[in-house]
């Protein structure tokens, strides 16, 4: 059985540039969410789609956005990158309740 | 106040010790509670889910204090495999929240 995967591993983009991160999610879950962990901190919520919906939203600008496809694998897109995006963007899936939530590995992005 | 805060560590202890993680929340409609662990560059893996009970998993014993809203995280006879960032992680907190909560982590390293 498959866990999470996320596509690519490593990113370089310039500042100004755009950036999407993909995730598919573990076999039998419909829920995924996104995570920033910049180096030294804890993961900090972005957003959660279920039902292909963005359910709820974090503190970030709009300048992130996602999306669900009809197989629950999901898209993470960061426009006008800035200096401050790099980091480590974490996908996660689960049921819709508050069970555990399995992590992918995760892309390291970095912005020049 | 931060949402999570956690002991800012990092812990250097040595085989064998015993060495005690502390938390605290904010939100008291918190509902669900957990350790994550995770390694250097890699994704955050459930530890152990919290329970208001206590509960205890081999050299491994969480507990909860929803009066005091705090969390803590026990290990007993230390190995070196336990070295590792811990994360506290609460999930939900009254309404639409679904999204998990981290701390910002505490280092452990178990010297020989």
């Amino acid at each position: 059985d498959a866990g999470v995967t996320q596509s690519p591993t490593h990113l370089i983009k310039t500042r100004g540039q755009q950036v999407t991160l993909r995730c598919s999610p573990k076999s039998g879950h419909d829920t995924v969410s996104w995570y920033q962990q910049a180096l030294g901190q804890g993961p900090q919520f972005i957003f959660q789609y279920y039902e292909e919906e963005e359910r709820q939203r974090g503190n970030f600008p709009d300048r992130f956005s996602g999306h669900q496809f009809p197989n629950y694998s999901s898209e993470l897109n960061v426009n006008a990158l800035l200096l401050g995006d790099s980091a480590l963007y974490l996908c996660a899936s689960s049921l819709p309740g508050p069970g555990e939530q399995f992590f992918g590995p995760g892309t390291r992005l970095t912005v020049l | 106040r931060k949402e999570v805060e956690q002991d800012p560590g990092p812990f250097n202890v040595p085989e064998g010790a015993t060495v005690a993680f502390n938390c605290t929340y904010s939100n008291s409609a918190s509902q669900s509670f957990f350790w994550y662990r995770q390694d250097c560059r890699k994704e955050p893996k459930l530890l152990m889910s919290v329970y208001s009970s206590g509960n205890e998993d081999g050299r491994f014993t969480a507990q909860l204090n929803r009066a005091s809203q705090y969390i803590s995280l026990l290990i007993r006879d230390s190995k070196l495999s336990d070295s590792a960032t811990y994360l506290c992680v609460v999930w939900g907190g009254g309404g639409s929240n679904y999204k998990l909560t981290f701390g910002k982590g505490t280092l452990l390293t178990v010297n020989p």
